[in-house]
């Protein structure tokens, strides 16, 4: 693993609620990614982040909020959530790996259950 | 925009049988391609890459790969599956430059039969 946690692991929150989900890195990777997994959609990138305040969407960033204050920290935010928002988050990193830089490495993903 | 097919969605094998998972992409600039694996229950794993060189890729638990430029493909492969090798498969691409998105493929459900 990339030294990858996200928290929390599960929730079930009520549309409407606000929500925040976070993922921490040790390991002071550039690149971060939030994803939706569905199925029959395989995974859909929400944000991502290329540095400290740098951000930008991806192809289902609507509803959906980001923010990196730090390098360790890239949080998700649901303003508002909607049932349509139930779903497995994964975020990743784009780390090293055998001398390149460009994989992908997952969180342990969170399960969020809007009601 | 580019995009990733996996025309199989449900595989169901045997035991020792052979497999193939067919992916291919759009893209025409140079790529690097990725397969990673989700056991029922947990996170998506690396199964193998391709950034250059030999087209054929092996990666762990026997599994490989080979990358055909002029058929956009990167298929999967395995010699003989392992009922351990039940979990979803997805094929990823990226672009050698610029913003570093990956595109995933919709996955493929492998079920291995005891």
């Amino acid at each position: 693993d990339a030294g990858i946690t996200q928290s929390p692991r599960h929730k079930v929150t009520e549309t409407g609620t606000p929500v925040t989900l976070r993922c921490h890195q040790t390991e002071n990777h550039r690149y971060m990614y939030w994803y939706r997994q569905d199925p029959g959609h395989g995974l859909r990138l929400i944000h991502y982040s290329y540095g400290v305040k740098d951000t930008d969407k991806g192809e289902v960033s609507d509803g959906y909020s980001v923010s990196r204050s730090k390098t360790e920290d890239f949080l998700l935010t649901l303003e508002s959530a909607t049932s349509s928002q139930t779903s497995v988050y994964f975020c990743a990193i784009r780390g090293l790996t055998s001398g390149s830089t460009d994989t992908q490495y997952f969180g342990p993903g969170t399960r969020l259950t809007v009601l | 925009a580019q995009s990733v097919s996996q025309h199989n969605h449900h595989v169901i094998l045997s035991e020792a049988a052979s497999l193939e998972l067919g992916c291919n992409y759009s893209y025409g600039g140079t790529v690097n391609l990725f397969w990673y694996v989700q056991y029922p229950g947990q996170h998506l794993q690396l199964l193998l890459k391709y950034f250059s060189g030999d087209p054929l890729v092996k990666g762990i638990k026997g599994f490989e790969a080979e990358f055909i430029k002029s058929k956009f493909s990167f298929n999967l492969r395995k010699p003989s599956v392992q009922w351990s090798d039940t979990a979803e498969y997805f094929c990823a691409v990226t672009t050698t430059s610029g913003t570093y998105k990956y595109i995933f493929g919709t996955g493929t459900r492998l079920k291995v039969l005891a």
